[in-house]
Parts: structure tokens; sequence; C-alpha cells
């Protein structure tokens, strides 16, 4: 059972235009990532929050944790071709005295020149 | 963060066989975790790596087929046993600190059964 869904699954757009992309779940977790990764290589974490309603910036990279601690979603502002990547969310929460993560469905970004 | 590195980063495999990943990490961690990936897709936890005592398998995934060790706090390994090309796949190890909720990846292990 897949608990975290991210859409769009897909997304290839222009340089210079923006997107979001949203993770969604039923369930609560104590702590959300977001990851991007590149073929070949295994996921580079962007950032972590754990504060419903949570905000954080990295450059043109915004992050929101939902007030409820169940969704989050990630803004790319002008979009480059550098930002090319399959972007994955992950929750994190303590299961039977063991603090795991679970990972979302995942987006594939493309960005054009 | 933390500088994780695998081995090895790739190989192919026959069916029947084992093969045994290692994962080595340069620093102490209290966390260490193993997924699957397949080729585009996203990951699925495998299991969690414990020191000293016996590894916490998820759904669907058991010892004897995908048994872990983990000896210290810098390093562990997973064995794929008996393999299918069913088992073809993206093997990566993570660590993470229980002070932070940050997790760290390896870069994976290209794994192809024939």
């Amino acid at each position: 059972t897949q608990l975290l869904e991210q859409s769009p699954q897909f997304l290839s757009i222009q340089e210079g235009e923006n997107l979001t992309v949203y993770c969604n779940s039923s369930s609560v977790f104590s702590s959300l990532q977001w990851y991007r990764q590149e073929p070949g290589e295994g996921p580079v974490l962007l950032v972590t929050v754990v504060t419903g309603g949570e905000v954080k910036k990295l450059k043109r990279l915004t992050f929101q944790f939902g007030d409820a601690r169940k969704d989050s979603s990630l803004h790319i502002t002008a979009a480059q071709p550098g930002d090319t990547g399959l972007y994955l969310c992950a929750g994190g929460r303590s299961t039977s005295g063991t603090y795991k993560y679970i990972f979302g469905t995942g987006t594939r970004l493309k960005v054009l020149a | 963060s933390a500088v994780i590195s695998q081995k090895p980063s790739r190989d192919i495999c026959q069916r029947g066989t084992s093969l045994t990943i290692q994962c080595q990490v340069d620093s102490q961690v209290t966390m260490m975790f193993w997924y699957r990936q397949q080729p585009g897709q996203s990951l699925t936890l495998i299991a969690t790596a414990n020191q000293g005592s016996e590894a916490t398998y998820e759904s669907g995934f058991v010892i004897d087929k995908f048994p872990i060790s983990r000896p210290n706090l810098t390093f562990s390994t997973l064995t794929v046993s008996n393999m299918s090309p069913e088992d073809s796949s993206i093997y990566l190890c993570s660590v993470g600190r229980s002070s932070s909720y940050e997790q760290y990846f390896g870069p994976g292990t290209r794994l192809t059964v024939t």
C-alpha cells in the first residue's frame, strides 16, 4: 500500500516556468523530506520539515508542510534545465519503536531549454 | 551529512546465486536502511538494519531472502539470496541519526539477474 501519493507523476515544462509538486497522505508524519534523484545516483536530500505549516526556502525552491502534517508541496520558481530529475517526498514516523521513512510515488520533471 | 559508499556499484548475476552488497559510512550513525528501487520508480523499504540485533523487515520481505548484517555503527551488508530475474533492481543503503530527521543515501547497487 502506497501511503504517499505525488502529483503530477510526470511534468515537462519550458525553462523559466513555475511549477508545484504535491505530496498527499491520509496519515500523519512527524517529519517530511524532499529528495531529487538523477539517473545512476542515490536520492539527494533537499529539505526536511517537521512542524505543521512550516515553510522552507532553498534558492528557487519553496517547501511547505501541511498544517495537519499529512501533506506537503514543493514549488519551483523559474525552472532551469538543471532542475530536471525525479523528485521524491518521504514521510518519517516511529512504528513499533523503529523510526522509518515511507516514500512517495515520485514526480519526474523535465525542464526544456 | 554523511558520506556513504556501496560495493559493488553494479553486477550481473546468474539465477539461483546470491550477492552480498556492502554499505560503509564515514561516521557513526544510529539508523541504517536498505531500499529497493525499480529504474525510474520510487523507493520501497526492505528493512531497518539494527546494530547488534536482527534487522526489522517490512511486509513482503523476509530474512531468508534478504539477510542483513550490521556488526557496528558504520557498516552493513544486504544479501540477495537465490536470485531470480524479478530481483533485478537498484538496491540503496541509507543512514540517519536519531538526533535529526535527515536521511542520506549511498549511490546504489544496480543488480541484473539473468
